[in-house]
């Protein structure tokens, strides 16, 4: 199966700059996109393909893929960035849709 | 204003069928080419896709869960309906509809709009 892995966490101080990263052997033949998740809401779109930003997202946040390896980089990091953050990619290798983990992002 | 909303039942037994609705506003299923899924995220642990419908009435399921999970529209009524036979208390959870999305035309979708999900209890 197809498997997306993330680190099950990250801490970062506020102003600094946080690095979510998401693996997978062949994630450098697809899209990867990420969802952040506050507790009690639903996820909601931060960046797709890669490294494009929805609107209304703030520019601190920014996404990267070299090798097997996506990332999600939110610079200057605010306490209102603490959340769950999940990749997704769509394949045919197995399911259509495949998430990672997610990682929580603690901001110290 | 795009929304979605999701209904159904908050407690269903074990074995029980349930039925899922999301209820859609705010674009058309044939201008904008609709496709949806319903994702699902269990207390405490990651979200996991379950199915999707497409404008034209295509669908595709999650592998293991294939046999128990039918997904149809009703686009008179904007709206999409999961069921999911024999239900198990591993399947409590919060149950997501969302717009999938491919501005480019990739084929690599992703999901621009999400319900708010609606928290489903599996009793024994």
């Amino acid at each position: 199966s197809y498997v997306l892995t993330q680190p099950p966490s990250v801490s970062v101080a506020p102003g600094k700059t946080a690095r979510i990263t998401c693996g997978e052997t062949n994630i450098g033949s697809t899209s990867v996109h990420w969802y952040q998740q506050k507790p009690g809401q639903a996820p909601i779109l931060v960046m797709y393909y890669d490294s494009d930003r929805p609107s209304g997202i703030p520019d601190r946040f920014s996404g990267s893929k070299s090798g097997n390896t996506a990332t999600l980089t939110i610079s200057r990091v605010e306490a209102g960035d603490e959340a769950d953050y999940y990749c997704q990619v769509w394949n045919t290798y197995f399911d259509p849709v495949v998430f990672g983990g997610g990682t929580k992002l603690t901001v110290l | 204003q795009v929304t979605l909303k999701e209904s159904g039942p908050a407690l269903v037994k074990a074995t029980q069928t349930l039925t899922l609705t999301c209820t859609f506003s705010g674009f058309s299923v044939y201008t904008s080419k609709l496709r949806l899924s319903w994702i699902r995220q269990p207390p405490g642990k990651a979200l996991e896709w379950l199915a999707r419908i497409d404008w034209d009435d295509e669908k595709f399921y999650r592998t293991s869960l294939k046999t128990r999970l039918t997904i149809s529209k009703d686009t008179s009524k904007n709206q999409v309906v999961l069921t999911m036979t024999n239900m198990d208390p591993m399947d409590t959870g919060t149950y997501y509809c969302a717009r999938i999305a491919d501005e480019y035309g990739s084929g690599w979708f992703y999901f621009d709009e999400w319900g708010q999900g609606t928290l489903v209890t599996v009793s024994s």
